[in-house]
């Protein structure tokens, strides 16, 4: 099992620029996140959902876009990125909500 | 509300304990225990229900004060590979949602 798998793994964006972070999980989890981590801070969530079809907000969603067409998957758009989005995105499954969490290893995304 | 961590970072020799406090401001249904290392992802410690009992295993195990709504996460006799990161994720009301606290970085040194 390759567990939860992001990609990418770096990336730098201009202001105002578009993009998609992949996330895809090979272990039939319900349950998917989002969160970002800024220096000094613990992780926030952005958005996750708890089954196909079904998304819903976290603690920090704006600028963020999700989507759940499939139990495997769940993108996360940045729409008009802005130097504010600068920091460490981390995907996260479980089987169900409240469960332990596996992570993704992260992609180190840049606004400049 | 974020969760406030105690302390902030604690440098530590091998074989010496250690004890990182989660404390929230709200009535909480659980709170999860992550370790991160630098650069990595964050792996589960455990996960502690209101309710329920003590966990631990190996040398790690934590507690949960419903009354204070504070948990405590006990490292005994630590190991280098304990070096790292702990994070709390408190929980309210079963909703899926996670607060993180902002860390608290161990050190081990031999």
């Amino acid at each position: 099992n390759a567990g939860v798998t992001q990609t990418p793994k770096f990336q730098v964006l201009k202001t105002g620029q578009s993009m998609t972070l992949q996330c895809a999980q090979d272990m039939n989890h319900e349950y998917m996140s989002w969160y970002r981590q800024d220096p000094g801070m613990g992780l926030r969530l952005i958005h996750y959902s708890v089954g196909a079809g079904i998304t819903d907000q976290g603690e920090v969603p704006n600028g963020y876009n999700v989507s759940r067409s499939t139990t495997e998957d769940f993108p996360l758009r940045l729409l008009s990125a802005a130097p504010s989005q600068t920091s460490v995105y981390f995907c996260a499954s479980s089987t169900q909500g409240g469960e332990k969490l596996f992570f993704g290893s992260g992609t180190q995304l840049s606004v400049l | 509300q974020q969760p406030v961590q105690s302390p902030q970072a604690v440098i530590l020799r091998e074989g010496e304990d250690a004890v990182i406090n989660c404390s929230s401001s709200k009535a909480l249904y659980s709170v999860h225990w992550y370790r991160q290392k630098h650069g990595e992802a964050p792996v589960f410690l455990m996960i502690l229900l209101k309710g329920g009992e003590q966990k631990g295993h190996d040398k790690i195990s934590a507690s949960f004060n419903e009354k204070k709504q504070q948990s405590s996460l006990y490292l005994t006799a630590s190991q280098l590979s304990y070096s790292g990161t702990y994070f709390c994720g408190t929980e309210i009301n079963s909703n899926y949602q996670l607060i993180w606290g902002a860390g608290t970085k161990l050190i081990i040194k031999p």
